[in-house]
């Protein structure tokens, strides 16, 4: 079957540290993959997008590197702050965008 | 900056009653969408829309249905509200369907 796999439990870092997502997926073929976070009580806001044959995106402290390989996409926020905390969403475009549950970040001072 | 807007940020409903959600967009965008999004389930689609007066079935289209009479406008109609479309709903835009959507900021819908 189709999975799309962001770690459910929450990530706790300290500030200035690199936090790293992940999201993996089966049974999927990808053309995009998207990032978008969500704050609470708030609709997604998109981040990042990269496609099938790059390996790697940055924006400012943002990266995302994605592997159709091992058909997995991680997500780095170098130098992490308090205002990076929230749910980082993973979405796949196969025809229509597929939403991973998300991972909630927690960064500490 | 694109601007999505939802009627309503929260909505008390009954059992039955005919229940609808607004959107509207200001750029000018081909496509919309409408998602729920759920605890532990994650944001499921509902229906999209790529044209004024056209819409798609997504994963979850039982109980809904949609209407874009006008291209920055496309709503959400419960037809009859039921306990288990208790959720938050979020509405989206996108220039292209391959292209980052932008979200509103939600509707938490509560049936009693």
């Amino acid at each position: 079957s189709q999975k799309i796999e962001q770690n459910s439990e929450a990530l706790n870092i300290q500030e200035g540290k690199t936090a790293t997502l992940t999201c993996n997926y089966t049974n999927y073929s990808p053309a995009y993959l998207q990032w978008y976070r969500q704050d609470p009580g708030r609709g997604p806001v998109f981040l990042l997008l990269i496609r099938e044959n790059e390996k790697e995106k940055r924006k400012e402290r943002l990266k995302v590197t994605f592997d159709t390989t091992l058909k997995q996409s991680l997500f780095h926020i170098t130098a992490s702050q308090p205002a990076d905390s929230a749910t980082y969403l993973c979405a796949l475009l196969t025809g229509k965008l597929i939403f991973g549950q998300g991972t909630t970040l927690q960064v500490k001072p | 900056d694109v601007k999505v807007t939802q009627s309503s940020r929260y909505l008390v409903k009954r059992t039955g009653e005919k229940v609808f959600l607004e959107c509207v967009q200001d750029m000018d965008h081909e496509n919309m969408f409408w998602y729920r999004q759920d605890p532990g389930l994650g944001l499921r689609l509902i229906y999209f829309s790529y044209d004024v007066k056209m819409k798609e079935k997504g994963d979850i289209p039982e109980g809904y249905s949609v209407s874009r009479e006008k291209k920055e406008r496309f709503s959400l109609i419960l037809e009859s509200a039921s306990t288990n479309q208790t959720s938050m709903y979020l509405c989206a835009s996108s220039i292209e369907g391959n292209q980052p959507q932008h979200f509103g900021d939600g509707t938490r819908l509560s049936i009693l």
